[in-house]
């Protein structure tokens, strides 16, 4: 099936660095998104984007759907303890349902005080 | 306003039985879709139901069924359980106007397959 690629697939960093991470892919995305999973939670909505070249930002965090729809980065400024988590970058491809994400396998945050 | 509420939030079955996951999704929320999450694959989509009707369905096998009522409500069987099934299912709802592609995931429902 399609893949996203995600990386890196994990970081550790000290509180107050940026972070910067990204997903890439050999298809077309319509539609990208950025999510955040916590321990025993599930993911949580961070930034959508719908169209090439949107850039996006909620709070510290910083989203751009890339030219080319193949790709999407996520940029957190000033991290703090509680960005510790799991990133997912998302998808829909074309002709898949609204609701049919192609998910990444996740950017593992640590963030040391 | 209430979140995604999946039950139960954790079970333990073995291999050959069936397990039945529930989810009800956010008030006013028509849209429920299905995801399973595995350290191996990721988050993978099962299937979307809109209006008691499949709308979409992923690349999992018969054994993976759902159906969802007339209040919204959803749930998702898989019979025959394998060690793979063993994964976090999550439930997530969606309502028009809340912007194209926005899923709000409830915990999920972790299932370990002995």
């Amino acid at each position: 099936g399609q893949q996203l690629n995600q990386s890196p697939q994990s970081m550790f960093i000290q509180e107050g660095e940026d972070v910067s991470m990204n997903c890439t892919s050999s298809s077309i995305f319509n539609t990208w998104l950025w999510y955040k999973q916590e321990p025993g939670e599930g993911p949580v909505l961070l930034i959508a984007l719908y169209k090439a070249g949107e850039l996006t930002s909620n709070g510290r965090l910083t989203a751009q759907f890339g030219i080319t729809r193949k790709d999407s980065f996520l940029n957190i400024s000033a991290s703090i303890p509680s960005d510790v988590g799991i990133y997912f970058c998302a998808g829909q491809l074309p002709g898949a349902g609204s609701y049919q994400l192609t998910f990444g396998k996740g950017t593992k945050l640590s963030v040391i005080p | 306003k209430a979140g995604v509420t999946q039950t139960p939030r954790y079970l333990i079955k073995t291999r050959g039985q069936q397990v039945t996951l529930s989810c009800s999704p956010i008030s006013g929320h028509r849209s429920v879709s299905w995801y399973q999450q595995t350290p191996g694959q990721g988050l993978q989509f099962l299937f979307e139901y809109f209006s008691e009707t499949q709308r979409n369905k992923g690349n999992f096998p018969g054994r993976f069924s759902g159906r969802q009522f007339s209040n919204s409500r959803s749930e998702m069987n898989v019979s025959t359980l394998e060690l793979g099934d063993s994964a976090l299912y999550l439930c997530a709802s969606s309502a028009p106007g809340a912007g194209a592609n926005v899923l709000t995931f409830g915990a999920g429902s972790r299932l370990t397959v002995l």
